[in-house]
Parts: C-alpha cells; structure tokens; sequence
C-alpha cells in the first residue's frame, strides 16, 4: 500500500518561507514515478505547483517558479517544497502525489492546511 | 500552457439523474486525461485515467470519453454520495492543469 504524508509547519509568517515535506511510503522515491505538489486555497480549485523526478529534474508551474524549490532526499524517501516570500494568498491545503507515467496522480497525501498569517 | 476549461461549473441533479461534465483541452493531449472526486474537507480521489480507465474500486455508473482536446466524464445514475466536486487534469505535458471544477449538489 502506497502512502504519502505530508508534514511542516502549519503557519507562517507573510514574507517569510513555506517549507514543507512528503514522506512516501510502499514505493521507492526512485522507482518510474514522478513525485508533484498540489495545493488548494480555500474554497477554490485545485492548482499543480511542480513535479520532481528522483534524478532531481524538475518541473514547475510558471507562477510560482521564481519562488520554488522542490527538492529529493533519496535516503530518507522523500521529498519536499520551498516556497519564499510568502503571502496571503499562498494560504492553502497542500497536497503531495505520486505521478504515474501516462496515468497521472494515482496516490495523494491527505493534505496540510498552511495559513499565512502574521 | 495546456488550459483546461470544464464546463458547467456547478450544476443541481437528482437522484438516479444522467449527469455529464466535459473538459475541453485548449491542444491536444491525446489520451492523457484523468478525472477526480473530491469531497468537501477531503483528498481528491481519481475515477478515471487515460481518459477511459475505471480505476480500481470505482462504480461502473461512472465512465469516460473523449481523445484530443474534448473529454467526458458521465454518471449514468446519480447516488447520494456522488454529490461533489469533480475535476480533470491534464497530464501530456508540464505544466500539469487542471479543470477549474464541477460541483454536483443536490436539486
């Protein structure tokens, strides 16, 4: 059974930097699988932020990409998000998913609501 | 940018009702098209990959369709607890993107 979980800081402070880790379990960070952060503001839709591959290759949406970094800690089967010079409305539920080649997100994170507030 | 347009955006339906959602892709991606669940407070849940595929667990009432840039999500007979959000995703090339969400509530 695949399970990813998702773990940091639940506030942060407006300016200050989103830090965030997905813990996968039942499958190697590794293996043909893209690992993707996703994260949904309150009330709204869903919005993909950026992707990893365990080589470190990268991909990541074009709005955030002067902030974020998305990184891959092979030994510890994980892999985890930065995102700086937060606002308001980086305010959401952030989830972590597997990418499957040719199928997409098969398996998510139940999901860390991050508020940032002062 | 691949962008997604779903339509509608919201819609009432009973029980036992047809209910279909469409995506409409603005290039062609192929097949490279999932569908996704999501109730409130919860994970999305994926009902369909590769635009046809039923995932595992998945009621046959729900089903897909479509290749290119025009997809269907359809539920033959509406249940009670298919009241909820549903989403399409792209995912033929970066950035990954998503439909901006059907809510299905009840009429």
């Amino acid at each position: 059974q695949v399970l990813l979980r998702e773990s940091g800081p639940r506030l942060v402070k407006p300016s200050g930097t989103l830090s965030l880790t997905c813990a996968v379990s039942g499958d190697s960070i590794t293996s043909a699988n893209s690992w993707s952060w996703v994260r949904q503001p309150p009330g709204k839709g869903l919005e993909w932020i950026g992707e990893i591959y365990h080589t470190g290759s990268t991909h990541y949406s074009p709005s955030l990409t002067s902030r974020l970094t998305i990184s891959v800690d092979k030994s510890k089967n994980q892999f985890s998000l930065s995102l700086t010079s937060v606002t308001a409305a980086d305010t959401a539920m952030y989830f972590c998913a597997r990418d499957q080649p040719g199928y997409g997100f098969d398996q998510w994170g139940q999901g860390i609501l991050v508020t940032v507030s002062a | 940018d691949i962008q997604m347009t779903q339509s509608p955006s919201a819609m009432s339906a009973s029980v036992g009702d047809r209910v279909t959602i469409t995506c409409r892709a603005s290039q062609d991606i192929s097949n490279f098209l999932a569908w996704f669940q999501q109730k409130p407070g919860g994970v999305p849940k994926r009902l369909i990959y590769a635009s046809v595929g039923l995932e595992s667990g998945v009621p046959p009432r729900f089903s897909g369709s479509g290749s290119g840039t025009e997809f269907t999500l359809t539920i033959s007979s509406l249940q009670p607890e298919d009241f909820a959000t549903y989403y399409c995703l792209q995912h033929h090339s970066y950035p990954r993107t998503f439909g901006q969400g059907t809510k299905v509530q009840i009429k």
